[in-house]
């Protein structure tokens, strides 16, 4: 195991509501990461988070919005939520802030199922 | 925009063959690259990071070259086993926080 742990890991919602999605990172790492990854894709990514700020998004609306903490571990919330938001939401934590070529521990992720 | 091509087909090799994975890219120049192997409803496990200043890097039964001319990787697991059946990723750098990945390769090995 990664030491990376999210909750839940399932969730149906329905259509317009809210979700928080939660990531506790591994244990002296300030980066978490957050990706989507449809069936049968690779992981998309969300946004980033270094020491408690944002410093980088991928494609993703703004309806899509995240926190880190002071203890590192993170949340993904996402509003008014649609069926193409279905899919496995991926966090990851490292230790590579701005440098991007170190090794990324991803937690075992939350199916989001939006009905 | 950035493009990582990896094959669509899951590849079927036998047990003890090596098997081989290729990841291809378009318009960009990563400075390093990565491969993964994820399960099914599992998130992605590194398995190894390869430099652009590096051809080839090796771990146990894996092998990875990286040819920035061809703009291709290359990922091989010798004597491959039934428990190395997984989706395998290639994940390439865009230049500090983003990693982008492709939609990895299946790999079946039978016994």
């Amino acid at each position: 195991e990664t030491g990376v742990t999210q909750s839940p890991t399932h969730l149906i919602k329905t259509r317009g509501q809210q979700v928080t999605l939660r990531c506790s990172s591994q244990s002296g790492h300030n980066t978490v990461s957050w990706y989507q990854q449809a069936l049968g894709q690779g992981p998309q990514f969300i946004f980033q988070y270094y020491r408690e700020e944002e410093n980088g998004r991928g494609n993703f609306p703004p309806r899509f919005s995240g926190l880190q903490f002071p203890n590192y571990s993170s949340e993904l919330n996402v509003n008014a939520l649609e069926l193409d938001d279905s899919a496995l939401y991926l966090c990851a934590s490292s230790q590579g802030g701005l440098k991007g070529d170190t090794e990324a521990f991803f937690g075992q992720g939350t199916r989001l199922t939006v009905v | 925009s950035q493009k990582i091509e990896q094959n669509s087909e899951a590849l079927n090799i036998q047990e003890g063959k090596t098997a081989t994975l290729t990841c291809n890219y378009t318009n960009y120049s990563p400075a390093y690259l990565q491969w993964y192997r994820q399960d099914p409803g599992r998130g992605p496990v590194f398995l190894l990071l390869i430099r652009e200043n590096e051809k080839e890097k090796r771990k146990e039964r894996l092998k990875v070259t990286f040819d920035t001319t061809l703009k291709q990787s290359l990922f091989h697991i010798t004597a491959s086993q039934p428990a190395d059946s997984a989706t395998y990723l290639c994940a390439l750098d865009t230049g500090g926080f983003k990693t982008i990945f492709g939609a990895g390769t299946r790999l079946f090995v039978k016994a």
